[in-house]
């Protein structure tokens, strides 16, 4: 069975501060997509990253970065510099990725960020 | 903007009531898929149609159905509604991934 595992239910910041998010996955297959969805106070779910299991490279964007490792089954977010805009709901989800899978998404329990300006 | 459509985006209603939520999909997606967030239960993965048949399912319950037009659009119909029911119903669409979510209907039971 597959499933995510996000252990930090709340973390506050102050602005400025950096902070890194994680999210522990577990799946037998070996072809996957890991991905981090953003919900701000608004509800609404944003894409933010994607990433194929055979692809460990790390992403930067802006001041936000991946860290994807399959040794650990980690796919751990980190915000720089973080801002006020930043406070949301974190989830990082899983999908299987190969002929005949739903590709439904199996989502961690979520990390609630909240900056302080 | 997703590009995903959903309405209506609140819902009130009372127990053993029946309502059908709507989505359409981004242009050109095939795939529909219903989640449901809840204090209880997180985000949960419910059922998925692709170009109108049903691929999948997940933690949908009986009193729960869906179904996809020929124009791709879905509808989640949910009957004989109980409190536990209350919660923001999502649907995402794809060709490929990402799935992309709507904005969501927040549908509450009193």
């Amino acid at each position: 069975a597959q499933k995510v595992t996000q252990a930090q239910t709340e973390i506050s910041v102050v602005e400025k501060e950096d902070v890194t998010l994680d999210c522990v996955y577990e799946t037998r297959d070996t072809t996957y997509y890991l991905f981090w969805y953003k919900q701000p106070p608004s509800g609404e779910l944003v894409f933010l990253i994607r990433r194929n299991s055979f692809d460990e490279q790390n992403e930067i964007s802006g001041r936000y970065s991946w860290n994807f490792q399959k040794s650990t089954s980690s796919f751990n977010f980190t915000i720089t510099a973080s801002q006020v805009v930043d406070s949301a709901v974190y989830f990082c989800a899983l999908s299987l990725n190969y002929g005949g899978a739903t590709n439904k998404l199996i989502f961690g329990t979520g990390t609630l960020l909240a900056v302080q300006p | 903007d997703s590009g995903v459509t959903q309405t209506p985006k609140h819902l009130i209603t009372a127990t053993g009531q029946r309502v059908t939520l709507r989505c359409s999909p981004r242009s050109g997606d095939l795939s529909v898929y219903w989640y449901q967030q809840s204090l209880d239960q997180g985000l949960q993965f419910l059922i998925q149609y692709y170009n109108g048949e049903e691929r999948a399912k997940g933690n949908i319950l009986e009193r729960f159905s869906a179904q996809q037009f020929p124009d791709l659009h879905s509808e989640l119909n949910l009957s004989s509604l109980e409190l536990g029911d209350s919660a923001l119903y999502f649907c995402a669409s794809m060709v490929s991934q990402p799935q992309h979510f709507g904005d969501g209907t927040r549908l509450s039971i009193l």
